[in-house]
């Protein structure tokens, strides 16, 4: 069975930082991988995804992602964030039995 | 499209109470999700379909709780007897393939 961990429960850091959160996925097969991001009160939304191809990828709102297939992971960045990123973000992996399972998420706290 | 659409927002019911929660995908999306937040556990799957037919029902809790897709453009989740601890966030998703997943605004059950 397929599983998704993430690293950090929550992160605190401050405006202008450099944000880093890990993913890594438990499944051998193919798999589609995604970022969702979730503002306070709100639904899911989708950051980026990644599919095939080259193995870093810029979403929305500056974000990338870098998919090491060696260590089944996908982490997400951002180079520099804003009082405006602070939410809860979540990894997704995607296997051949189109069944779409989540991390339990990371806290992300911007303060100004 | 108006997206994924949740009904009702918020429901509030009393325990042993019957609960019924709705969905209807975006159309031409052939995957439907039923996921459930809460804090202590995060984001759960608890079912899902692909062309109308469950795939997948493990993540269902217990007998108390089933879930019906009728056609493409409908689908239930019912909870009953309804309980304390199934106050949650229900969330709705629905993608075409293997693509992305768009998530309804949720429902916010409470039951007392």
């Amino acid at each position: 069975a397929q599983s998704v961990s993430q690293h950090n429960h929550h992160v605190i850091l401050s405006e202008a930082a450099s944000l880093e959160l890990g993913c890594n996925y438990s499944y051998g097969g193919t798999v589609n991988l995604f970022w969702y991001v979730q503002y306070p009160g709100q639904h899911l939304q989708l950051l980026l995804k990644y599919f095939s191809g080259d193995p870093l990828v810029k979403g929305i709102k500056g974000f990338e992602a870098e998919f090491i297939k060696s260590k089944f992971s996908f982490n997400l960045r951002k180079p520099s964030v804003q009082w405006s990123d602070t939410a809860e973000y979540f990894c997704a992996v995607n296997s051949n039995d189109y069944k779409l399972s989540f991390g339990a998420g990371t806290t992300v706290t911007v303060r100004a | 499209d108006a997206g994924v659409i949740q009904s009702p927002r918020h429901e509030v019911t009393e325990m042993g109470q019957e609960v019924t929660l709705r969905c209807k995908p975006i159309s031409g999306h052939n995957s439907l999700f039923w996921y459930r937040q809460t804090m202590m556990r995060g984001l759960e799957l608890l079912i899902y379909f692909n062309n109308n037919v469950p795939i997948d029902d493990s993540g269902m809790p217990e007998d108390r709780f089933s879930a019906k897709m009728p056609n493409a453009s409908f689908s239930t989740l019912k909870i009953q007897p309804s309980e304390p601890r199934d106050s949650a966030v229900y969330f709705c998703a629905s993608r075409y393939a293997i693509n992305e997943a768009f998530f309804g605004q949720g429902t916010r059950l409470t039951v007392v």
